[in-house]
């Protein structure tokens, strides 16, 4: 099946430790983007990438890191430098072509414990 | 800096009621807005997709307008179910950006 995967479903992390969340697509597209959700509040975006080697800062990149070593893949690594990790994050994909539709994988909950 | 606003925030409707979801955003200036469904610890499913130059678009009991001269679109639900419970969210994807940007969504509860 074509998709988007995102794992693991549920990531805990403790205080001062940087984590890793995957995100992989076999939809043969181009574009690709982080999320976060918290609760009340719209979806933010944290990176996106249009091809691969290159990706661009979101509204709040701070305390994230990403690569896009892969057309497929685009994992988020958050840092210790990012002070309310806690909360549901999610990866999407798209043609590069700006009118074209949004697919999103099934999201991660971080827990910072 | 372009706003986008869901109203209402929730809505608890009987089953079989034909309901309507509200989408507006300050700047015309879009490339297309989509419609998603989220459930409960769970990502996006898009629903419905609206070009710039299209009015309207249809998918089963759903069906999506745009008037993007007004800045507004909405999602009508025919014969809500117990099964369309979620939380509804609208995003539109604005000329000289690469992505799209949020509603905070509609919370949907359709009960028997």
């Amino acid at each position: 099946d074509g998709g988007i995967t995102q794992s693991p479903k549920y990531l805990f992390r403790k205080e001062g430790q940087n984590v890793t969340l995957s995100c992989e697509q076999n939809l043969n597209h181009d574009a690709m983007y982080w999320y976060r959700q918290d609760p009340g509040q719209g979806l933010r975006l944290i990176y996106y990438s249009q091809i691969v080697n290159d990706f661009q800062k979101g509204d709040i990149a701070e305390g994230y890191s990403v690569s896009r070593e892969k057309k497929e893949s685009f994992p988020l690594t958050v840092t210790s430098a990012q002070k309310n990790p806690t909360a549901f994050y999610l990866c999407a994909s798209s043609m590069a072509q700006v009118n074209t539709e949004a697919f999103f994988g099934q999201g991660t909950r971080l827990t910072v414990v | 800096k372009q706003e986008v606003t869901q109203i209402p925030a929730a809505l608890s409707v009987p089953e079989g009621e034909n309901l309507v979801l509200n989408c507006s955003f300050t700047d015309s200036a879009i490339y297309n807005l989509q419609w998603f469904r989220q459930d409960p610890g769970k990502g996006l499913t898009s629903l419905l997709l609206i070009q710039s130059s299209q009015r309207e678009q249809t998918s089963g009991r759903l069906n999506a307008s745009l008037d993007k001269s007004s800045g507004r679109s909405t999602l009508y639900i025919a014969a809500s179910q117990p099964g369309d419970s979620a939380t509804y969210l609208c995003a539109v994807y604005r000329h000289n950006t690469d992505k799209l940007i949020f509603g905070t969504g509609t919370r949907l509860q359709v009960f028997p």
